[in-house]
């Protein structure tokens, strides 16, 4: 269970507040990822990183900011946030882009 | 497209039946098919996974069935019980370009299971 991190677990932020929620993978993985889970909605992917670069971009607003340092860390900054944008937000990581991912516990975002 | 298509999108059961999700996917190059749970405010978890060299696998009240022929795969949930009660995700390895793949994922099925 501890495979994929991710912190905060929870976070209240003001629409005109800056915050970043991060993620860290120990399983040695390539990939990393970051979704978007609204209440009772599919997932939703917003970016996915292989090898530190950015391979998948889904239309996400730039009020959205990611950021891959290395292979294990996993970023994604918050500014200017709307309340629609309230939201478990869930990263995961996979050897590669096609194979299992592992999620973190998610970071459970309200934006007031 | 490289959809994953996944029904029912809610699936109500009583204590003991069994209970059938099925997915359909558009790439016949596929070869990997994972199924999550996703518990009331938990991450999703893999449960059983198949690869398309196999038609189905079990593990004990869970199985999965792949029809590569017609492009769709099943999780079969048999005496189900109250903690079944959760959100499940198929996923399928699809093509993303050349020969690269990535996992895309269904939209979920909600099962509720009564007691």
């Amino acid at each position: 269970e501890t495979g994929v991190t991710q912190t905060p677990r929870h976070l209240v932020m003001g629409m005109t507040n800056k915050k970043s929620l991060k993620c860290e993978q120990h399983l040695g993985h390539n990939a990393m990822y970051w979704y978007k889970q609204s209440a009772k909605k599919p997932l939703e992917l917003m970016f996915v990183y292989n090898f530190k670069e950015q391979t998948e971009n889904n239309s996400v607003p730039s009020r959205f900011s990611p950021e891959c340092p290395n292979s294990s860390h996993l970023f994604l900054h918050l500014h200017t946030l709307q309340p629609e944008d309230s939201a478990l937000y869930l990263c995961a990581s996979s050897q590669d882009l096609d194979r299992l991912q592992y999620f973190g516990p998610g970071t459970r975002l309200t934006v007031t | 497209g490289e959809n994953v298509e996944q029904h029912p999108s809610t699936l109500s059961v009583q204590e003991g039946d069994s209970a059938v999700i099925k997915c359909t996917y558009s790439d016949s190059a596929s070869n990997y098919f994972p199924w999550y749970k996703q518990e009331l405010g938990k991450r999703p978890q893999l449960i059983i996974d198949i690869r398309s060299n196999v038609g189905e696998k079990k593990d004990q009240r869970i199985a999965v069935t792949l029809n590569k022929t017609a492009k769709h795969f099943s999780l079969h949930i048999t005496e189900t019980q109250p903690e079944d009660s959760a959100v499940y995700f198929c996923a399928a390895s699809i093509r993303s370009g050349g020969s690269n793949y990535k996992l895309t994922f269904g939209k979920g099925t909600l099962l509720t299971v009564n007691p």
